[in-house]
């Protein structure tokens, strides 16, 4: 079954605490984004990569890390975590530039 | 500035009428729009995706419609039903510079259907 995955799907974890959360794909898509979802303030982007090895800044990078090692794969790190970013969390990818988009289930953080 | 807007944030109807749902954008330089449903605490789930050629797309009871020009689509949903209950998200996915593109969403529309 095509689709995206991430692990963990809940968090709790405390400030200053390093966190990796993990995004994998099926579908062989080039591109791969991380959204941020907060009340009232809707989607925002993270991070997004097109290709291996390839990423760029979103709307709201400050405090996160990610990677692309492998066409699969795009963690999310947390270096340090602080309250602020506690929301809830979704990886994307795409086949292509400005193809149908796939979403994962979403991990839900809390920073305490 | 490239925005979406989705108003109004909620909307609630009885059973079994047709409904449309309006997304607005602020810049007509798109490569496509794509409809998203999301339930409470849950993922995004494509609905459809509307190519900037194209002028509207069918799934089901779902039509959805794109007028470029004015910066507009249309999410009709028709019959509707209990189980259409949900938050629904337009995404649109801008052209900018060198063939770039950023996909920006608007906050959503929450619908309730009451049986």
């Amino acid at each position: 079954e095509a689709q995206v995955t991430q692990n963990p799907r809940y968090l709790i974890t405390v400030t200053g605490k390093k966190l990796t959360v993990t995004c994998s794909q099926n579908m062989n898509h080039e591109y791969m984004s991380w959204y941020r979802q907060d009340p009232g303030l809707g989607l925002r982007q993270i991070y997004y990569s097109m290709n291996v090895e390839v990423t760029d800044k979103g709307d709201v990078p400050e405090g996160y890390k990610v990677s692309r090692k492998e066409k699969r794969n795009f963690p999310l790190i947390l270096e340090s975590p602080s309250p602020n970013q506690t929301s809830l969390y979704f990886c994307a990818s795409t086949k292509a530039l400005a193809g149908e988009q796939f979403f994962g289930p979403g991990t839900r953080l809390t920073v305490l | 500035k490239q925005e979406v807007t989705q108003i109004p944030a909620a909307l609630s109807v009885p059973e079994g009428e047709n409904l449309v749902l309006n997304c607005s954008f602020t810049d007509s330089a798109i490569y496509n729009l794509q409809w998203f449903r999301q339930d409470p605490g849950k993922g995004l789930t494509s609905l459809l995706l509307i190519q900037s050629s194209q002028r509207e797309q069918t799934s089901g009871r779902l039509n959805a419609s794109l007028d470029k020009s004015s910066g507009r689509s249309t999410l009709y949903i028709a019959a509707s039903q209990p189980g259409d209950s949900a938050t629904y998200l337009c995404a649109v996915e801008f052209l900018l510079t060198g063939a770039n593109s950023k996909l920006t969403f608007g906050k959503g529309i929450t619908l309730s259907v009451r049986p």
